[in-house]
């Protein structure tokens, strides 16, 4: 079975520096997919960033990158130049394709507070 | 596209009452699941079905919890009776394999 953990219930970064938020993921799949998906206040749950296990390269999308370490099975957000609108829970998320479809497994989430 | 559309928004029930969701996911979308948020528990995948098939219902919580997909475009999530431990917000999600899920906006049900 596959677990992700979210070590970070909790974080703040001051509008306009740098946060990182950790992930690991245990796996015994070879080929996979990875993603961080943000929560705002509205609820509705928005895709932030992918990343291909195949895929040395670390995936970048404007603010936001990954540092994916697949053999530590580590796989962390960096939210750079912090935005009032970045406040959100933030989910790791894993995905092996299987027979059956794409079942995706969570972590327990970070809250990220971004201070003015 | 739209997106994923659930109904309703917001559910307020009595403990006792039925309580039915609704999804219409992205069309062309093979997969649907269904989860459950609440604070004390986080996101919980209830069920998931592909190409209409109920594939894992292992998260659903009791009997009293089912969900159909009679169709491509619809699919239901029912609590008969309901509970005030069922409170939660429940979010449909579709995608095709091997792809991102997308997520509709969630339906907030209180169970007094």
């Amino acid at each position: 079975a596959q677990t992700v953990t979210q070590s970070q219930p909790e974080m703040s970064v001051q509008e306009a520096e740098t946060v990182t938020l950790s992930c690991t993921y245990d796996t015994s799949e070879n080929n996979y997919y990875l993603f961080w998906y943000k929560q705002p206040p509205s609820r509705q749950m928005i895709l932030v960033i992918r990343q291909e296990a195949y895929k040395q390269q670390n995936a970048t999308e404007n603010r936001f990158s990954v540092n994916f370490q697949k053999a530590a099975k580590s796989f962390s957000l960096k939210i750079s130049d912090s935005q009032l609108g970045d406040t959100a829970m933030y989910f790791c998320a894993f995905t092996h394709h299987n027979n059956a479809g794409n079942m995706l497994t969570f972590g327990g989430g970070t809250r990220l507070m971004v201070k003015p | 596209d739209a997106g994923v559309i659930q109904s309703p928004r917001h559910e307020v029930t009595e403990m006792g009452q039925e309580v039915t969701l609704r999804c219409k996911p992205i069309s062309g979308h093979n997969s649907l699941f269904w989860y459950r948020q609440t604070m004390m528990r986080g996101l919980e995948l209830l069920i998931y079905f592909n190409n209409n098939v109920p594939i894992d219902d292992s998260g659903m919580p009791e009997d009293r919890f089912s969900a159909k997909m009679p169709n491509a475009s619809f699919s239901t999530l029912k609590i008969q009776p309901s509970e005030p431990r069922d409170s939660a917000v429940y979010f449909c999600a579709s995608s095709s394999s091997w792809d991102e899920q997308f997520f509709g906006p969630g339906t907030r049900l209180t169970v007094l």
